[in-house]
Parts: C-alpha cells; structure tokens; sequence
C-alpha cells in the first residue's frame, strides 16, 4: 500500500512554544489530507480536511487559528499547533488520500505525539 | 447523523480460535466500509474495505468482515486467532458521495489473543 510518513514521531515541548508536524505521501499525490486527535484508548476525532492549495475545513470545535494546517504540495501537509499548552498534548495523525473518489482508502501515518510541559 | 459502533471495548480470544470484532453503522445510503488496525504508538492499517459485489470481504492477515445490509453490519473476522494478531481494531464508513468526504470511525475494540 502507499506510505505516509510523519515527522517528527515524538516531541515535548515547553507550554507557549509552536510545534510543527510534517505529514508527506511518499509514494503517491494526496489530493486530501485529513489531521486527527487520538486520546488514550479513545477512537480517532477528525480535526481537519484540506486539500492541496486550499485552506482547511475545520471541525466544529477545533480552533483553526490554533491549530494551523498548510496543504501546500501534493505531497505534504503540515500541522502546527501554535502557543501549545498541556491540554494540547496528544497523538496526532495525518492521512492521506489520492484521487479517486470515496471508495479510495485512507493511508495513514505513523502518528506523533506531542507532549507539552 | 452518521455513526459507527463497535459494542465491545473489548474482545479476548485464545491463540487458534476464531474471533469476530463487531461493527454496525448508521448511514444513509450504501456506504464504503472500511477496517483499520494499530498497534501500540503507531497509526492505523488498512485491512480491507467493502465497496461492492460480494459481501464477504477478503483482505491483509488472513481477516475477512461479511456486509450484512440487512443489520447494517460489517464484522471482522479470523478463522484461527493469532497472537501477534492483539491490536486495537477501527471500524469505519464514508458516505457514497463527492466530494471529501472523511472516514467515521467507531470508538475501537482492542482485541487480545491469549496464547
């Protein structure tokens, strides 16, 4: 299947400071990518839906001057969470999917998970 | 509103024996089908999907889900349980229609293989 990578896969980080998360298909264009939120032992809550050259579509609920999304090539997507604060800390992962229509399945990344002190 | 259930938070089955993880989906429609798996700090692996045709769905490691459109299901199943099959299992829908449209997803079932 395609590969998502993500970077970087672990990062702590001091509360106030922005984090940047790279999300790249490497094997294929992804016409779409999605950012997800994942608590411990909880399903996976959609943050985000962009595709490349546009801006993102928010969630309800998700604060999109926060967490700030940038889909500028067919290939990467970044993440980054600004002014990051301990509630923040998470595990966040990125998928991505081509063209192709609906029936295409999500590739998914590794994940990374912040932590912020 | 679009939903995904997975009754079982969790599903314990000995090494060699067949195991079933369920899932039932409210959507309007005939939706795509999807299951994914993760291990510990990883993301999610696709396993297999439903798009159309026969309802029993072959896909990686040996799992298989049945599409049941009567009782709106799409379980999971294994003939023989492996240990290295312990894992937390997603079930997912998306809606047949255009546009970018994201997966659902239930809250997962982790399921563990006592050998």
């Amino acid at each position: 299947g395609a590969v998502v990578s993500q970077h970087p896969s672990r990062v702590i980080c001091k509360s106030g400071t922005s984090v940047k998360i790279e999300c790249r298909s490497l094997d294929f264009q992804a016409t779409t990518m999605f950012w997800y939120r994942q608590f411990p032992k909880q399903s996976l809550m959609l943050m985000a839906t962009s595709n490349e050259g546009s801006k993102a579509t928010y969630e309800q609920g998700v604060e999109k001057d926060k967490f700030l999304i940038n889909h500028a090539s067919l290939t990467l997507s970044t993440l980054t969470v600004t002014s990051a604060h301990p509630e923040d800390s998470s595990f966040y992962i990125c998928s991505a999917r081509g063209a192709g229509g609906a029936s295409n399945e999500q590739f998914f990344g590794p994940g990374t998970r912040l932590t912020v002190l | 509103a679009q939903s995904v259930a997975q009754p079982e938070d969790q599903v314990n089955v000995a090494e060699g024996n067949p195991l079933t993880v369920k899932c039932t989906y409210s959507v309007s429609g005939n939706p795509y089908l999807f299951w994914y798996v993760q291990y510990p700090n990883r993301g999610l692996q696709f396993l297999l999907k439903y798009i159309t045709g026969d309802n029993l769905v072959k896909g990686s490691y040996g799992f298989e889900a049945e599409f049941n459109k009567s009782q709106t299901s799409f379980h999971l199943k294994k003939p023989s349980a492996l240990v290295s099959d312990s894992a937390l299992y997603f079930c997912a829908v998306r809606p047949r229609i255009s546009g970018n449209t994201p997966l659902v997803f239930g809250k997962g079932t982790r399921l563990s293989v006592i050998a």
